[in-house]
């Protein structure tokens, strides 16, 4: 089983703030872990993936996260936050064991950039 | 095609109705995923499709919604007698099973009942 919780369905950060996201994650196996992006009335676009390599994973738009395992976490930053950052953040857990690659979803962070 | 594509991207129904929304998946990828976003709501899994294996409908809300995959590509999910409580946005998303999971996404179906 695994699962996804998201602290903070809602976060607002002034433009040029630091932008910290969190994800925790619950996971039999090794996990995979993603990031996704959603803009208004868009789909959903992946920013990054953790696959078992480094922890430290670098995505689009200046966007990264680190694995922690001992923390069961995957926070996602940015050191600078533009206005065009505002859309919702999903967080994303799939199992690399066995035949289980299932993609869990948090419940989203939306996330606001105030000028 | 070179993404999910889904079709309709919009559709009103009356309750009552039956619909039925599509999507084709990347080629080549075995695993396809139906999701349900709600105002307000995250991302509902509803069915998972992996492969020729049995696919997992652990999330379909009731016996009103069901799915099918054909030819291991194009999928169809059909909410029969339609609710308002049905109205959201159904997203399809596909994915390999090789390596890492990284799921590709449509840009939905936004379902209205009236």
């Amino acid at each position: 089983a695994q699962s996804v919780t998201q602290l903070g369905s809602h976060v607002s950060v002034s433009e040029g703030a630091l932008v910290l996201l969190r994800c925790n994650y619950s996971s039999s196996v090794p996990p995979y872990l993603f990031w996704y992006v959603q803009y208004p009335n868009q789909g959903l676009q992946l920013l990054l993936k953790y696959t078992s390599a480094a922890t430290l994973v670098k995505g689009i738009n200046g966007f990264e996260a680190e694995f922690k395992k001992s923390e069961t976490s995957f926070h996602l930053t940015k050191p600078s936050a533009h206005m065009s950052d505002a859309a919702e953040y999903f967080c994303a857990v799939s199992s690399s064991g066995g035949s289980n690659y299932k993609l869990t979803f948090g419940k989203g962070t939306l996330l606001t950039v105030n000028p | 095609g070179a993404g999910v594509s889904q079709s309709p991207s919009n559709k009103v129904t009356e309750k009552g109705k039956d619909v039925e929304l599509r999507c084709d998946p990347i080629s080549g990828h075995t695993a396809l995923y139906w999701y349900r976003q709600s105002l307000g709501q995250g991302l509902e899994f509803l069915i998972y499709f992996q492969g020729n294996s049995a696919p997992d409908k652990s999330g379909l809300p009731s016996d009103r919604f069901s799915a099918e995959r054909t030819g291991g590509s194009v999928s169809t999910l059909t909410i029969q007698r339609t609710q308002q409580e049905d109205s959201a946005v159904y997203l399809c998303a596909s994915s390999q099973t090789q390596g890492v999971t990284e799921a590709f996404f449509g840009q939905g179906t936004r379902l209205t009942v009236v």
